[in-house]
């Protein structure tokens, strides 16, 4: 079974705008994960935020995690055409690891 | 280059055939990992092992099996047991540490059913 949930499914924006996706998670967690995949390609991890941090930068990415809700956002600003893929989370407790369903991003040019 | 090969990258699989997924990585990771993703939807995992000699059933080990021989090697096993394989295979590996377990992922193995 799926621990979380990504919302929205599927979101398509222009170039140069901003991305929001959320995540909501079941139980507690020791971290929460954010990764992007390519079309017909792996995994690849993008960033890490632990259960004891409320927000974490890395470059055009802004992840926010908020315990209490058990949601966490993944901000991508200034986005690019390249910036198109599917985003998951993953919630991480212990030796478990879960996956939500992801987000299709369509960045048009 | 460090990173984890999987092969092949296409696989067809004929009625009542097993078929194995090789999973290999040099980044001398102690866990490794199997999902499955199915179209649409997330990762589902399958089996995971922490170290050599062990492994643990994930949320859908029916009709799957693995072994954990070597280090470097995780290979999956698609038994005829298991009714419905066409999916997309990712392996993947880790070093586990209290608190954080980044994933580094293979490029996947597209298995389908002739």
């Amino acid at each position: 079974s799926q621990q979380g949930e990504e919302d929205p499914q599927a979101l398509s924006i222009q170039e140069g705008e901003n991305a929001t996706m959320n995540c909501s998670y079941k139980t507690s967690i020791n971290n929460l994960q954010w990764y992007r995949q390519n079309s017909g390609r792996g995994l690849v991890h993008l960033i890490l935020i632990r259960s004891n941090e409320r927000e974490k930068h890395s470059g055009r990415l802004r992840v926010t995690l908020d315990t209490s809700k058990k949601s966490s956002s993944l901000l991508i600003t200034a986005s690019r055409a390249a910036d198109t893929a599917s985003y998951f989370c993953a919630s991480h407790n212990n030796n478990d690891m879960r996956f939500g369903a992801g987000t299709r991003l369509t960045v048009k040019p | 280059d460090g990173g984890i090969t999987q092969s092949p990258k296409y696989l067809f699989r004929k009625e009542g055939q097993n078929v194995t997924l090789s999973c290999e990585q040099n980044l001398n990771h102690d866990a490794m990992y199997w999902y499955r993703q199915d179209p649409g939807q997330g990762l589902r995992l399958i089996y995971y092992s922490q170290i050599v000699n062990d492994f643990q059933k994930g949320d859908i080990a029916e009709g799957y099996s693995v072994s954990r021989e070597k280090k470097e090697s995780f290979p999956l096993t698609v038994t005829s047991a298991q009714k419905n394989p066409t999916a997309f295979y990712l392996c993947a590996s880790s070093i586990p540490r209290m608190g954080y377990e980044k994933l580094f992922f293979g490029s996947g193995t597209q298995l389908s059913v002739l």
